[in-house]
């Protein structure tokens, strides 16, 4: 499995606050990814990236940004935090055809 | 619009017997198929996959069968072992580079001793 870590793994905050959750990949995969994961939906795509500096939005991107300044990182931001973007949220690369996911991060908006 | 359904969300097997995993899909383009294995607090855990050129792909205990016609792919377990009890995901995308996957809902496997 591709050597990836998410930072933090557990986020309580407050409706309104700005959040950036990090991915950080040891495998120099090409493609980075996020999804989050709530009750019935399984898992929908956020945002990816395709390289240094080239992202591009998913299925449910709305209250979202990304950044990919290296390879190794790539960070989410919810530029104001809602109770609807309570979920668990996991990062994934890949080199080719199959995706390695991270551990996973909860985030709480209260 | 759910474009990948898991319509069972779960399913109970006894040890030693056969875990047969459903999932169809709406969308003709889908060419690419992934299941994901996942266990509480941790991240899904790739298993096997199948490209839309093959009916069948089959690595030591698993297998996974697609029925393009149907829309349709299973994921066999044989035998079951108590250590499959996890949540099973199909997943399904376009092979065009960066792939976009769309998972179903998930199944909640429990294999009983």
């Amino acid at each position: 499995d591709a050597g990836i870590t998410q930072s933090p793994r557990h986020k309580v905050t407050e409706t309104g606050t700005p959040v950036t959750l990090r991915c950080h990949q040891t495998e120099n995969h090409r493609y980075m990814y996020w999804y989050r994961q709530d009750p019935g939906h399984g898992l929908r795509l956020i945002h990816y990236s395709y390289g240094v500096k080239d992202t591009d939005k998913g299925e449910v991107s709305d209250g979202y940004s990304v950044s990919r300044s290296k390879t190794e990182d790539f960070l989410l931001t919810l530029e104001s935090a809602t109770s609807s973007q309570t979920s668990v949220y996991f990062c994934a690369t890949s080199a080719t055809d199959t995706q390695y996911f991270g551990p996973g991060t909860r985030l709480t908006v209260l | 619009d759910q474009q990948v359904k898991q319509n069972s969300p779960s399913l109970s097997v006894q040890e030693g017997r056969i875990s047969i995993l459903n999932c169809d899909y709406t969308n003709s383009m889908f060419d690419y198929f992934l299941w994901y294995k996942k266990y509480p607090a941790e991240g899904p855990t790739f298993l096997i996959s199948i490209s839309s050129i093959k009916d069948k792909n089959e690595d030591g205990r698993f297998t996974v069968f697609l029925n393009k016609s149907a829309k349709h792919l299973s994921l066999h377990i044989v035998p079951s072992q108590p250590g499959d009890s996890a949540v099973y995901f199909c997943a399904a995308a376009r092979n065009e580079g960066a792939q976009k996957l769309v998972f179903g809902q998930g199944t909640r496997l429990t294999i009983n001793p």
